[in-house]
């Protein structure tokens, strides 16, 4: 069962455009969502996260978008750069009312920024 | 902050073999996740250790695993008996305050790379 899905796995953009990358969640529950990045032979570093009683937060070039009717939550990277190139990870924790201590994170979507 | 420590950072080992991964976490960190991570995947949580206590384990976690905090520091996870399906990438993280705190994510080590041949 994925609670946690990003249904692209790749995505490709100019340097200087916007990157928007999608998560959809199906456990309603989650009250805290966060976005890691990944760049190869690395583990995943912590990026940006929101808690389900905002609907946006920002943090220079990231933003993160949450739309709980939706259950939907998106990053974007404005302007994009060559070094953001890496799988981003969309992960939330728990349910933490089940006592559980574990991330659940998404499969991934691997960013791609053209010069 | 040194970050998350992870030895050895690739492992070849053949089948039927033993393997041992050691973690250490960042030094005020009480609280250490083991993760593993396949190709095509996001990590999946395996097991949790607050200080030397091993408080959740995945049911990804079969009886040839076993994962140990003995002074509530370093970590050491065991696979015994290895099998081709246990190739993956095993992550160790820490925290501060825990997966739910907002102030407090998880710092992830570089992994071990483990192939089963």
């Amino acid at each position: 069962d994925q609670q946690v899905k990003q249904n692209s796995p790749s995505l490709s953009v100019q340097e200087g455009r916007i990157s928007i990358l999608n998560c959809d969640y199906t456990n309603s529950m989650f009250d805290y969502f966060l976005w890691y990045k990944k760049y190869p032979a690395e583990g995943p570093t912590f990026l940006i996260s929101i808690s389900s009683i905002k609907d946006k937060n920002e943090d220079g070039r990231f933003t993160v978008f949450l739309n709980k009717s939706a259950k939907h939550l998106s990053l974007h990277i404005v302007p994009s750069q060559p070094g953001d190139s890496a799988v981003y990870f969309c992960a939330a924790p728990g349910p933490l009312q089940g006592g559980s201590e574990k991330l659940v994170f998404g499969k991934g979507t691997k960013l791609t920024v053209n010069p | 902050d040194t970050g998350v420590s992870q030895d050895p950072r690739h492992k070849i080992t053949k089948r039927g073999q033993n393997v041992t991964f050691r973690c250490d976490p960042i030094s005020e960190h009480n609280r250490l996740y083991w993760y593993r991570q396949t190709l095509g995947q996001g990590p999946e949580f395996l097991t949790y250790f607050q200080n030397e206590a091993q408080l959740e384990k995945s049911r990804l976690l079969s009886d040839r695993f076993s994962a140990e905090r003995p002074k509530g520091s370093f970590s050491t996870l065991e696979i015994q008996r290895t099998e081709q399906g246990d190739s993956a990438m095993y992550l160790c993280a820490s925290s501060l305050s825990g997966a739910g705190n907002h102030n407090s994510p998880l710092h992830f080590g570089n992994g071990t790379r483990l192939t089963v041949t």
